[in-house]
């Protein structure tokens, strides 16, 4: 399975943006840039997925470098709830197995 | 869809009693996981099904530990003899494989403490 680095921790003040950095310098062509969180005592949740191009949804941004080897989960305003481990995550897609390393502890100061 | 369902929410049993731990994916998916939560060692993937069929099971650490999944709507999670090496969160996850979109979604988990 390939890969990610991901710093042990960060921290970001309320309502300022965030922005997760995911190395993974030994991608192949086919495996997809997940990320999930883990808030306190849930079970993980899907955050963001992308192949190539950067991706936006309602949670986050995907930012991915030209050579796809980093990318960056960009929280555009942090709030007290975002406060989690991210996790980045290389699928692919022929084998669905989801594999976590341990992550990025988020704190979010008020 | 209610989600992906774990049964009991926590468990407490004594070292060498069996400990059975269920999953009920979202209907409609085909592959299914087992995952042990430790701080020491994270989240390690157990097992792995696709259409009820174990696939990867490297990650059983033992054979004390055992799954099953009879059909598309139940899985089970079996330990036997328990150790409170044991104590961990269980979780479950299922996704729909063949989609582009391959979310996969987890359980609650079973916080399980052998003593």
């Amino acid at each position: 399975d390939a890969k990610t680095t991901q710093p042990n921790s960060m921290e970001s003040n309320e309502e300022e943006p965030v922005h997760l950095p995911c190395n993974h310098s030994t991608i192949s062509g086919t495996d997809y840039i997940h990320w999930y969180r883990q808030l306190p005592s849930q079970g993980p949740e899907y955050v963001i997925h992308g192949l190539t191009s950067n991706v936006n949804n309602r949670m986050a941004s995907l930012a991915i470098a030209e050579d796809r080897k980093s990318s960056t989960l960009i929280l555009h305003r942090a709030t007290l709830r975002d406060a989690a481990v991210y996790y980045c995550i290389l699928r692919e897609t022929s084998y669905d197995k989801v594999i976590f390393g341990p992550g990025t502890s988020l704190s979010v100061i008020p | 869809d209610a989600g992906v369902i774990q049964s009991p929410r926590h468990e407490v049993t004594e070292m060498g009693q069996e400990v059975t731990l269920r999953c009920k994916p979202i209907s409609g998916h085909n592959s299914l996981f087992w995952y042990r939560q430790t701080m020491m060692r994270g989240l390690e993937l157990l097992i792995y099904f696709n259409n009820n069929v174990p696939i990867d099971d490297s990650g059983m650490p033992e054979d004390r530990f055992s799954a099953k999944m009879p059909n598309a709507s139940f899985s089970t999670l079996k330990i036997q003899p328990s150790e409170p090496r044991d104590s961990a969160v269980y979780f479950c996850a299922s996704t729909f494989t063949g989609s582009l979109n391959t979310e996969a979604f987890f359980g609650q988990g079973t916080r399980l403490t052998v003593v």
